[in-house]
């Protein structure tokens, strides 16, 4: 299996521009999350999504952050406008299940993200 | 929220001395996780744990689960060069009806530097 899939690996981009993250999950997995990774924050639950349903979206910093799976394979993390402090790291990551089955989340390389 | 404090924020040590770490927090939480990053990579999962009390062993690592389940540990024996990198704790609870809303927090890291 190829894992889970981010494009682009990074991304620079200008204030105000939107920007477009996508990820492509393990094919079978049903859950699929994002984060954020900065240095303050460290490692941060955005959005996660069960058979392409939001489940939880509390931890997405601002309405300039939107989420979409429109089917199993595909998942879009959009800002709109961006701003500098959106710089960072951003992954995609699927899992089988969640919670109190014994399943692992396998991360994607992640997206960086700059924001001029 | 939830917030993990993970110690120590860095650790520089020769090759072949133990290594501990450890994540504490003053909320409980059901599974406690144990992830490494390399760099410009995803996390990987190396130890999961379940129960109050769980000592579980992979390989060289060792990891714990608090009695109090605020509180967890990992261990690494007699260090190599590529186990460079940063440990991530996570913790993991689950809420709203019947459990089915599951939300993962990390600790900020410890960034391991092997000198070899």
């Amino acid at each position: 299996d190829a894992g889970v899939i981010q494009s682009p690996r990074h991304e620079v981009t200008e204030m105000g521009q939107e920007v477009t993250l996508r990820c492509k999950p393990i094919s079978g997995h049903d859950y699929l999350f994002w984060y954020r990774q900065t240095m303050m924050r460290g490692l941060e639950l955005l959005i996660y999504f069960n058979n392409n349903v939001p489940i939880d979206d509390s931890g997405m910093p601002e309405d300039r952050f939107s989420a979409k799976m429109p089917n199993a394979s595909f998942s879009t993390l959009k800002i709109q406008p961006s701003e500098p402090r959106d710089s960072a790291v951003y992954f995609c990551a699927s899992s089988l299940m969640f919670g109190a089955t014994r399943e692992t989340q396998y991360f994607g390389p992640g997206t960086r993200l700059l924001v001029l | 929220g939830q917030q993990l404090n993970q110690s120590p924020q860095s650790m520089f040590i020769q090759e072949g001395e133990d290594v501990s770490m450890n994540c504490t927090s003053s909320s409980i939480f059901n599974t406690w996780l144990w992830y490494k990053q390399d760099p410009g990579e995803g996390p990987v999962l190396l130890i999961a744990l379940y129960k109050a009390g769980e000592l579980t062993s992979n390989g060289r690592l060792t990891a714990q689960f608090g009695i109090t389940r605020k509180d967890s540990f990992l261990n690494i024996s007699a260090s190599i060069p590529s186990d460079v990198g940063i440990y991530f704790c996570a913790g993991q609870t689950a809420s709203g009806s019947g459990g089915s809303n599951y939300k993962l927090t990390f600790g900020k890291g410890t960034l391991l530097t092997v000198n070899p």
